[in-house]
């Protein structure tokens, strides 16, 4: 398997404009996550699927934020309109559903978004 | 509130040398811990987890611990190498499974030749 991919390794764009991220999982895992990373604050939950169903979208910031999961396959993140403050590494991961409590979430390689 | 503090925040030591990162964590009820090792661009990778029933866990030249009583665990390090320098990340989960998880903000080690 390939790993989580994730999709544009990198994207700079201009405040204003709607960026999309987009995210493959692992194939056959269930759940399927959103992080932001910045040096400020880390590694944030955005949020997270399970079976396609979004479960928690308390980390979003605000309504400028959205994600989607038509299908178990593919999920997309976008912002619209898009500001420097959202300037940020932003990361997919899935697992498999819980069968333990040592059920992993494997990261995809990121998303560099610049803001200018 | 839900908290996960790691120490240092950054770290250099030379190639061959042992280290130790903190993790101290206020989450509850607690569920498990775990330590992620991030390179350079690229995501994190798990090296250990452990529930509130396992006090260690090792993982190659990577060893974690963890104290429930005190709610602290610690990541050594032994006999370091270059391709140990990385960010590594506390994350400490409250529920079973994998989520929610409450991070950490990192402890960047270097290590220098």
């Amino acid at each position: 398997d390939a790993g989580v991919i994730q999709s544009p390794r990198h994207e700079v764009t201009e405040m204003g404009q709607e960026v999309t991220l987009r995210c493959k999982p692992i194939s056959g895992h269930d759940y399927l996550f959103w992080y932001r990373q910045t040096m400020m604050r880390g590694l944030e939950l955005l949020i997270y699927f399970n079976n396609n169903v979004p479960i928690d979208d308390s980390g979003m910031p605000e309504d400028r934020f959205s994600a989607k999961m038509p299908n178990a396959s593919f999920s997309t993140l976008k912002i619209q309109p898009s500001e420097p403050r959202d300037s940020a590494v932003y990361f997919c991961a899935s697992s498999f559903f819980p069968t333990s409590e040592y059920n992993e979430q494997f990261f995809g390689p990121g998303t560099r978004l610049t803001v200018l | 509130k839900n908290q996960v503090e790691q120490s240092p925040q950054s770290l250099i030591i030379l190639e061959g040398k042992n280290c130790t990162l903190q993790c101290n964590y206020t989450v509850s009820p607690f569920s498990n811990l775990r330590w992620y090792k991030q390179d350079t661009g690229r995501g994190p990778v798990s090296l250990t987890i452990m529930t509130f029933s396992e006090n260690t866990k090792s993982n190659g030249r990577y060893t974690a611990t963890l104290d429930a009583d005190t709610k602290q665990s610690s990541l050594h390090i032994t006999a370091s190498q270059l391709s140990d320098s990385a960010s590594y990340i506390c994350v400490v989960s409250w529920s079973w499974g994998n989520t929610p998880l409450v991070f950490g903000k990192g402890t960047r080690l270097s290590v220098i030749a």
